[in-house]
């Protein structure tokens, strides 16, 4: 079954400081790629999204994606995060092929931006 | 971006009671909205499909007569949970799908969340 990793459950870094959260995907087929943000107290927003072409991706607030097919991956960096970058990450994947097409969220990752 | 609201925000009612929970889509159409729960400090759980016009489609381990899905139109989609039990608590959002082009490409924008607490 399709499945979506991240690697880090917690983060916890400086204000200035270079940001990489991983996101891994199991699927050989074609994929719509997303990362939305949970702000405390606030609902899912989307970050970026990559559905074709370049696979570099900007998204709002400074945010930037890859997508690099031969690693099933698609990691998100912010290169200086500030202390409102604090929220959870959720990578998550639509499937396209399969008898539905539904999004998959990763676990998520609980960012925490020191000031 | 597109705007998806849901009401109500939160919820306290009785065990036994049902609740009604609304999904809106204010700023396009979506012929598919999608109803998830999420537990504290873990991920979304998609538990069902809502398509305007027919039946929802319910992931496995779903009740479906226990969490009606009426999708009435093409912007409102709602989930009743019907004899609401302790164990029901929980965070519900729904989102509706925005097709970009074609059919493999697509958005799902998420609402605020609806709180439900069964004493």
């Amino acid at each position: 079954a399709q499945s979506v990793s991240q690697h880090n459950h917690h983060v916890i870094l400086s204000e200035a400081a270079s940001l990489e959260l991983g996101c891994n995907y199991s699927y050989g087929g074609t994929v719509n790629l997303f990362w939305y943000v949970q702000y405390p107290g606030q609902h899912l927003q989307l970050l970026l999204k990559y559905f074709s072409g370049d696979p570099l991706v900007k998204g709002i607030k400074g945010f930037e994606a890859e997508f690099i097919k031969s690693k099933f991956s698609f990691n998100l960096r912010k290169p200086s995060v500030q202390w409102s970058d604090t929220a959870e990450y959720f990578c998550a994947v639509i499937t396209y092929g399969g008898a539905t097409n539904k999004l998959i969220f990763g676990t998520g990752t609980l960012l925490a931006v020191q000031p | 971006g597109a705007v998806v609201s849901q009401h109500p925000s939160w919820v306290i009612c009785k065990s036994g009671t049902s609740v009604k929970i609304e999904c809106r889509s204010l700023d396009f159409q979506a012929t598919t909205m999608f109803w998830y729960r999420q537990f504290p400090k873990q991920s979304l759980m998609l538990m069902a499909t809502s398509n305007e016009g027919s039946k929802a489609t319910y992931e496995q381990g779903v009740e479906k007569d226990k969490f009606l899905i009426n999708h009435a139109s093409l912007t409102l989609s709602t989930l009743t949970v019907t004899s609401a039990h302790p164990e029901d608590s929980s965070f519900y959002i729904c989102s509706a799908r925005d097709w970009l082009a074609g059919d493999t490409q697509e958005t799902q924008y998420f609402g605020p969340g609806t709180r439900l607490l069964v004493l």
